[in-house]
Formats: structure tokens, sequence, C-alpha cells
């Protein structure tokens, strides 16, 4: 499986700010994913990363909220936008298994949390 | 909507004794089942996957799967303290996205 770092690893925020978390994978990838978890919660998936296409927002989750960038294969940037309390969540990106394009690594998540 | 349920815990086994999580899903036509293992403070692991059904072994661990019941679970044997933690269920449709259970809480009691 592929090797996927993500920075920072966590962050304390205040309201009304942006964060850009970034995630670095060892080999090129053609679809990258954002989750999010919050508190005591399961993952959620925020959008679907593609290199040359805007990204792929789930529903409840718009672009001027969490703008993604992909410039290349083995990179990604999530935004979170303008942030509130509720906003404190763990953020994970994630890339399919190389040959089966069925099973999904995580990567370490990115701890933030909003004052 | 597409769901899937497990119950929350938290499920409390002894030591030694086998664990067993359970996992139902709403869409039929889901091809892919998933178990992911999280540790507290960590991302989630990827220790089990099953396509059919029947039950899948790798070591301690067995996948059951039974699509007309939409229904999967993971057995752990010979349980241990390290095994303590959430287990995700997830479900991929065929061409859609994961679909994440809440997850179960799993103590391994010393």
């Amino acid at each position: 499986s592929a090797v996927i770092s993500q920075k920072p690893s966590r962050d304390i925020c205040q309201r009304g700010t942006s964060l850009t978390i970034q995630c670095q994978v060892d080999s090129q990838v053609t679809m990258m994913f954002w989750y999010r978890q919050q508190p005591g919660q399961s993952l959620t998936l925020i959008a679907t990363a593609n290199q040359g296409s805007e990204a792929t927002y789930e529903s409840g989750f718009v672009i001027d909220k969490f703008p993604i960038s992909r410039p290349n294969l083995t990179f990604s940037t999530l935004t979170v936008s303008n942030m509130s309390p509720e906003d404190s969540s763990i953020y994970l990106c994630s890339v399919p298994d190389f040959g089966s394009y069925n099973e999904q690594f995580f990567g370490p998540g990115t701890r933030l949390t909003v004052l | 909507q597409k769901e899937v349920e497990q119950n929350s815990g938290p499920l409390s086994v002894p030591e030694g004794a086998i664990a067993s999580l359970n996992c139902t899903y709403s869409d039929r036509g889901s091809q892919s089942f998933f178990w992911y293992r999280q540790y507290s403070g960590k991302s989630p692991e990827l220790i089990m996957s099953i396509y059919s059904n029947g039950d899948k072994e790798d070591g301690r661990f067995t996948a059951q799967l039974n699509k007309a019941s939409q229904y999967v679970s993971l057995l752990i044997r010979d349980s241990q303290p390290s095994d303590s933690a959430t287990y995700l269920c997830a479900v991929k449709p065929d061409g859609q996205n994961f679909v994440f259970g809440p997850g179960t809480r799993l103590s391994v009691l010393p």
C-alpha cells in the first residue's frame, strides 16, 4: 500500500481563520479522498480530488467552505475556510489500492481544534 | 440513503475469548466489504476485506459475509488487550464511494 503523509498533524485555530491541510503520497494515484471524523463519530466523505479536474463534493459540503487543490498525482490540499468550533474534527486523506481500486488506505490525519 | 449500521458498544470480552462484531447494510448493490481498526487518536487501518459470501480467514481474524441477509461480521479469536480499539465496517457499492458505519468500540479485558 502507499505511504501517505499529512501536514500538519494537529493545529489549534481561531474562529474565522482558515487552515490548509496537505496530503502527500509516495506514488502516483488517480483519486484522493478527503474525509472528516468529528469527535466520537465515524468517517464522512467530504470530496474526491481528481488530478486535472474540479473536486467532486458530497452532499452537505461546498467548495467555498472546503476548497481542494490537486496539482499533481501525488499531492492534494484541503482548506477549511472561515472556521467555527463545529469544524473541530480529524481530517483524513485516503487513496485507493493500486491494484484493485477497491481497498482504501488512510493517512495519519490532521487533528483540528477551533476555539 | 445508503446506511451501514453497527452496535456502538462498548463490547467487552475477556482476554482469550472470541470477539464478534456485526454490521448490516442497506444497499443490496454493495459488492465490497471492509473492516478497519482504529486505535484512539490514530487513523483507520484496513484489517480485512471480503467480496464473496462465506468466510475469509486471516490469522486470528475471520470475516463473514451474507449478502442475502445484508450482513457482515468480524470474529477475533484469542482476543488480546492490544485488540482494544474501535472497529469500523465499510461498504462499497459498485462504482460508488465507501460508506462507513459508526464503529463498535471493543474492550479486551486482561
